[in-house]
């Protein structure tokens, strides 16, 4: 069975860093036809992609984030994790981990039920 | 950034009822196309990759069809439980964007 949790603060404060986990199961972090990407959706808005990991640590990241987005993964403990560092009330939303399918074209087909994240001022 | 534009933002249909949503990209994104579907508080979920592939279990009133710049998503027969937000998005280069998404309601 395949399944994606994310897990991190629910209330955090601006200028703050965030740091999510996500950790996978029914699957390997270190296998070439599956990588981790985090979406996120602030409320009542669009979804919003962030950054993805791959096996062999291939990484991209939003461009309008990068400066602030850092994606990394812990293979043995089947966890990947994504810190936004220098938080304001615009990083409020709901943070997804997704499995991302990298056979061919790449798709989402397994996704966390979201961490919700609020920004206080 | 590739922008993906969707029409309708929203419409409502009844069940029985063929609803199509399409999806336009400002540049051409061969068939790096996906289709998810999301209800209030959950998580989306793949529908479609590919342009046209159903994903597994997903039932056959889903279909999708295009190529290059212009995509559409077709429902054949609206189910109740279809209702919810349908979102695009492309795979052809990082960072991999999502549409607007297209709010479906049920009569």
């Amino acid at each position: 069975q395949i399944t994606l949790k994310e897990s991190g603060p629910v209330l955090i404060k601006a200028t703050e860093t965030l740091t999510l986990t996500c950790t996978v199961s029914g699957f390997s972090l270190s296998d070439p036809r599956f990588g981790v990407t985090w979406i996120r959706q602030p409320p009542g808005k669009p979804l919003e992609w962030l950054a993805h990991i791959f096996s062999k640590d291939e990484k991209s990241y939003t461009p309008s984030l990068r400066s602030r987005l850092t994606i990394s993964k812990d293979t043995s403990k089947s966890q990947a994790v994504l810190t936004l560092t220098n938080l304001g009330p615009a990083d409020t939303g709901t943070y997804f981990c997704a499995r991302t399918r990298h056979s061919g074209y790449d798709r989402f087909d397994y996704w966390g039920q979201g961490n919700l994240v609020t920004v206080s001022s | 950034d590739i922008q993906l534009t969707q029409s309708p933002s929203s419409l409502s249909a009844s069940v029985g009822d063929r609803v199509t949503i399409t999806c336009r990209a400002s540049q051409t994104i061969s068939r790096y196309l996906n289709w998810y579907h999301q209800t209030p508080g959950s998580a989306p979920k793949l529908l479609i990759y590919a342009v046209s592939t159903l994903q597994d279990g997903v039932p056959s009133r889903f279909s999708g069809s295009g190529s290059a710049t212009d995509f559409s998503l077709t429902i054949s027969s609206l189910q109740p439980e279809d209702f919810g937000i349908y979102y695009c998005q492309q795979t052809y280069t990082t960072p991999q964007t999502f549409g607007q998404g297209t709010k479906v309601h049920i009569k």
